[in-house]
């Protein structure tokens, strides 16, 4: 099993330009998330889909938008890339989103950086 | 007030040290309760779950107090590989979506010195 797999690791982008983040889990779970990562402000849920079909926002959508293409996958767009946006992404996936100790497994992260 | 507080460190402590950390959460709707590690430019993973009666992993123990909303992981016999940032995370219920939600403290960083 892969778990949880994000592409591209590294990308660097010129204000304005727009770009999609990728996820995908082999895992079979329903939750799916996108978190940043930034210095001193721990991690931030952009967006989470409870389930196949669900998409809702966390605490910082702005500037984001996401498809839950299927139960295995959860992409995260950038439509017009700002220097507040770069940061670490992480992915996550659970079994669903809470009511038990249900485990978050986490992607290896995608470092952006807007110039 | 962030609704998961944990002191940011760094802790310094001699290998074979035992070191404590502690996490604070507001909300008395919190449910569920984790222990995660994450390496410097890595992604966090779990290291333990944490139970009311507390639970025990090797040289890890962790427990939770629910009449004080704080949860504290102990290490004993500290080695070199545990130098990592270790955050506390909390699940509650509900939110204004009516979903269960995962909130994240920002981590205490742990250096384990030879």
């Amino acid at each position: 099993n892969a778990g949880v797999t994000q592409t591209p690791k590294f990308q660097v982008l010129k204000t304005g330009q727009s770009m999609t983040l990728q996820c995908a889990q082999d895992m079979n779970h329903n939750s799916m998330y996108w978190y940043r990562q930034d210095p001193g402000m721990g991690l931030r849920l952009i967006y989470y889909s409870a389930s196949e079909g669900t998409t809702d926002k966390g605490e910082v959508p702005n500037g984001y938008n996401v498809s839950r293409l299927n139960k295995r996958e959860f992409s995260l767009r950038l439509e017009s890339a700002a220097p507040s946006q770069t940061s670490v992404y992480f992915c996550a996936s659970s079994e669903s989103m809470g009511g038990g100790y249900n485990e978050q497994f986490f992607g290896p992260g995608t470092r952006l950086t807007v110039l | 007030r962030k609704e998961v507080e944990q002191d940011p460190g760094p802790f310094n402590v001699p290998e074979g040290a035992t070191v404590a950390f502690n996490c604070t959460y507001s909300n008395s709707a919190s449910q569920s309760f984790f222990w995660y590690r994450q390496d410097c430019r890595k992604e966090p993973k779990l290291l333990m779950s944490v139970y009311s009666s507390g639970n025990e992993d090797g040289r890890f123990t962790a427990q939770l107090n629910r009449a004080s909303q704080y949860i504290s992981l102990l290490i004993r016999d500290s080695k070199l590989s545990d130098s990592a940032t270790y955050l506390c995370v909390v699940n509650r219920y509900p939110t204004t979506s009516g979903t269960y939600k995962y909130i994240f403290g920002t981590g205490t960083r742990l250096k384990v010195l030879a």
